[in-house]
């Protein structure tokens, strides 16, 4: 089955510096890749998903890359801000009738003022 | 729009007292419905899941079971509750199994 590994488990980066968090996936068949940010206390909220025949995609300070040879995906947040400040999740998944998403492990952000 | 409840927001049992957590969904017919755990700052772990009435897949053996008496109705049981029980629990709900999930606001539950 598909097994999903996110790198870092925290990462502290200065307020308006850039943040990145990258995953890897182990089933080639994966053609769906989300994000979702958790805050406190919060259930998880998709912020952005990137499908396989994509390369990149971004929305506003947020972009996401996938690279299907390597098997990775990377979330890059730019000139971030205190309210990035959350838990972070990427996931992998087909686009098939007995899939379901494997989630990462999360990346707790912290962002310094 | 679609919507998801999920009641209550917090719950404190004891030992041994059953459990029932209720999640609904508005705005959409026939969703694939999941109950996710979260342990204190860990990932998520995926319980149970739904294709449609009646119909559960489990995931981990344990202590809880799942039943989904209407389409869009989700409810995570237990008979007796286990101190490692507590968590934070998150239904979802997704329009097909390899889509993007829509997340409910939780429950705390803290067993003692």
């Amino acid at each position: 089955g598909e097994n999903v590994e996110q790198h870092p488990s925290t990462l502290s980066v200065q307020e308006g510096d850039s943040a990145v968090i990258k995953c890897t996936y182990s089933d080639s068949a994966s053609n769906y890749f989300p994000w979702y940010k958790q805050e406190l206390g919060k259930g998880p909220q998709l912020i952005i998903d990137i499908r396989s025949n994509v390369g990149e995609k971004k929305d506003q300070r947020i972009a996401v890359t996938l690279n299907k040879t390597a098997k990775h995906f990377s979330l890059h947040i730019t000139e971030t801000q205190p309210e990035d400040s959350a838990v972070y999740f990427c996931a992998a998944s087909r686009d098939s009738s007995a899939s379901k998403i494997i989630f990462g492990s999360g990346t707790r952000l912290s962002i310094r003022p | 729009s679609q919507t998801i409840h999920q009641w209550p927001a917090t719950l404190v049992q004891p030992v041994g007292s059953p459990l029932s957590l209720e999640c609904t969904v508005e705005g959409t017919s026939n969703p694939n419905l999941y109950w996710y755990r979260q342990a204190a700052g860990r990932g998520l772990q995926l319980l149970f899941y739904s294709v449609g009435i009646g119909q559960i897949s489990s995931e981990v053996p344990q202590n809880l079971s799942a039943s989904r008496p209407q389409d869009r109705q989700f409810i995570l049981s237990s008979k007796k509750l286990l101190l490692s029980d507590s968590g934070f629990y998150l239904c979802a709900w997704s329009v097909s199994r390899g889509s993007g999930y829509t997340f409910g606001s939780g429950t705390r539950l803290t067993v003692v």
